[in-house]
């Protein structure tokens, strides 16, 4: 299996600008997890999906983070409009949970940088 | 709300030293136990998952051990070499939030 896969690898916008993120998870997985990473604050949760179904999205910085789940093959993570304070490294992860033992398979992230 | 702390921040060692990394969670009611690696600029790296009836499990160099009763985990490390650098991150599953991360240890062997 070709593991999780995310695009952009990198990505420098303008503040204000939309910033659309991709996930493709591996395949026969059923959970789907987007993180954002910073040196301040580490790894932190932004929303996960089940099923394609949104299941806490309590994470969501503000309403410019969107998510959306279509299918069970892919996932978006969308800031509009985006701010300097953004800049991250965005991760999306996958597991195939059932018994609460998944084990959690990451991505090689997206660099966000916004000016 | 379970928080996980990881210490030390940062360690550095010889080359063929031993050493220990820590990792501590405040509710003990896990399911599961993961222990990641991360490369600068790079994604997270499945190293060892530990299930909660599980004391420990063991993968090449590496071991890590599980102890739920005091919210403790730790990862040994034998025989470290210059490939072993890297950060080290511990992350808890319980109840029904999804993992939850320690800001890591960032591990750097000198040869």
């Amino acid at each position: 299996d070709a593991g999780v896969i995310q695009s952009p690898r990198h990505e420098v916008t303008e503040m204000g600008q939309e910033v659309t993120l991709r996930c493709k998870p591996i395949s026969g997985h059923n959970s789907l997890f987007w993180y954002r990473q910073t040196m301040m604050r580490g790894l932190e949760l932004l929303i996960y999906f089940n099923n394609n179904v949104p299941i806490d999205d309590s994470g969501m910085p503000e309403d410019r983070f969107s998510a959306k789940m279509p299918n069970a093959s892919f996932s978006t993570l969308k800031i509009q409009p985006s701010e300097p304070r953004d800049s991250a490294v965005y991760f999306c992860a996958s597991t195939l949970t059932g018994g609460h033992t998944g084990e959690l398979f990451f991505g090689e992230g997206s660099r966000l940088t916004v000016l | 709300k379970q928080e996980v702390t990881q210490i030390p921040a940062a360690l550095s060692v010889p080359e063929g030293e031993n050493l220990v990394l820590n990792c501590s969670f405040t509710d003990s009611a896990i399911y599961n136990l993961q222990w990641f690696r991360q490369d600068p600029g790079k994604g997270l790296t499945s190293l060892l998952l530990i299930q909660s009836s599980q004391r420990e499990q063991t993968s090449g160099r590496l071991n890590a051990s599980l102890d739920k009763s005091s919210g403790r985990s730790t990862l040994y490390i034998a025989a470290s070499q210059p490939g072993d650098s890297a950060t080290y991150l511990c992350a808890v599953l319980s109840g029904n939030t999804p993992l939850v991360f320690g800001k890591g240890t960032r591990l750097s062997v000198i040869a």
